[in-house]
């Protein structure tokens, strides 16, 4: 497809599991950006890859939290032991600019986790 | 810190206007602004640069105030359309690679 596809759309875990979500960006884009956002909130900043290294994680908000982009294209971020509080949509958005904050990013329309 | 926009919220009934403002505590590079519709993926507007460069694709417009660190986005002729959540997102001066740190938001309301 044309846009940045992430799966699952739709996640129930129950607190403890682990999860993964997936983005799929535009072909070509060099940065991929991982966003969460709680209801009725703006998105948040969680960890930024330029190819494939992961040049910013200080959103990250635990060592639960860990993301890779081996191949500098897919990107996967990981739960482990979820709980409550970390149920949120997250967004993946991807950019073909590198450098400074001129580049529209192209946000995919999310994996909605909920954590029972 | 997060940008601080207001008003949250905005009724129109279609043909009205509307102004949406991001105010910012710290110096900033850039502004951007993205209208998110209710369950969908955030979209694009428009992005204001230090210095006046303005990138935008829609029949929007917004200024960017560098000395007060303000942005506000001007919404004229309200469609039904251009209903849904506006955020507008900083990256200050040392961010070199666009990490936008996002306002809350502000929820759109386009009636008939």
């Amino acid at each position: 497809g044309a846009g940045v596809s992430q799966s699952p759309r739709y996640k129930v875990a129950k607190r403890g599991q682990d999860v993964a979500l997936r983005c799929d960006p535009i072909s070509g884009h060099v940065s991929l950006f991982w966003y969460q956002q709680a209801l009725g909130q703006g998105p948040e900043f969680l960890t930024y890859f330029q190819n494939e290294a992961q040049l910013d994680k200080s959103g990250l908000p635990s060592d639960r939290f860990f993301a890779e982009r081996p191949e500098g294209s897919v990107s996967t971020l990981k739960i482990q032991r979820t709980q409550q509080e970390d149920s949120a949509v997250y967004l993946c958005a991807s950019s073909v600019f590198r450098d400074r904050g001129n580049g529209e990013l192209f946000f995919g329309e999310g994996s909605r986790l909920t954590v029972l | 810190q997060q940008p601080v926009q207001s008003p949250q919220a905005v009724i129109l009934r279609e043909g009205e206007d509307a102004v949406i403002n991001c105010s910012s505590s710290k110096a900033l590079y850039s502004v951007h602004w993205y209208r998110q519709k209710h369950g969908e993926a955030p979209v694009f507007l428009m992005i204001l640069l230090k210095g006046g460069e303005q990138k935008g694709h829609e029949k929007i417009s917004a200024s960017f105030n560098e000395k007060k660190q303000q942005s506000s986005l001007y919404l004229t002729a309200s469609q039904l359309s251009y209903s849904g959540t506006y955020f507008c997102g900083q990256t200050g001066g040392g961010t070199s690679y666009g990490k936008l740190t996002f306002g809350q938001g502000t929820i759109l309301t386009v009636h008939p």
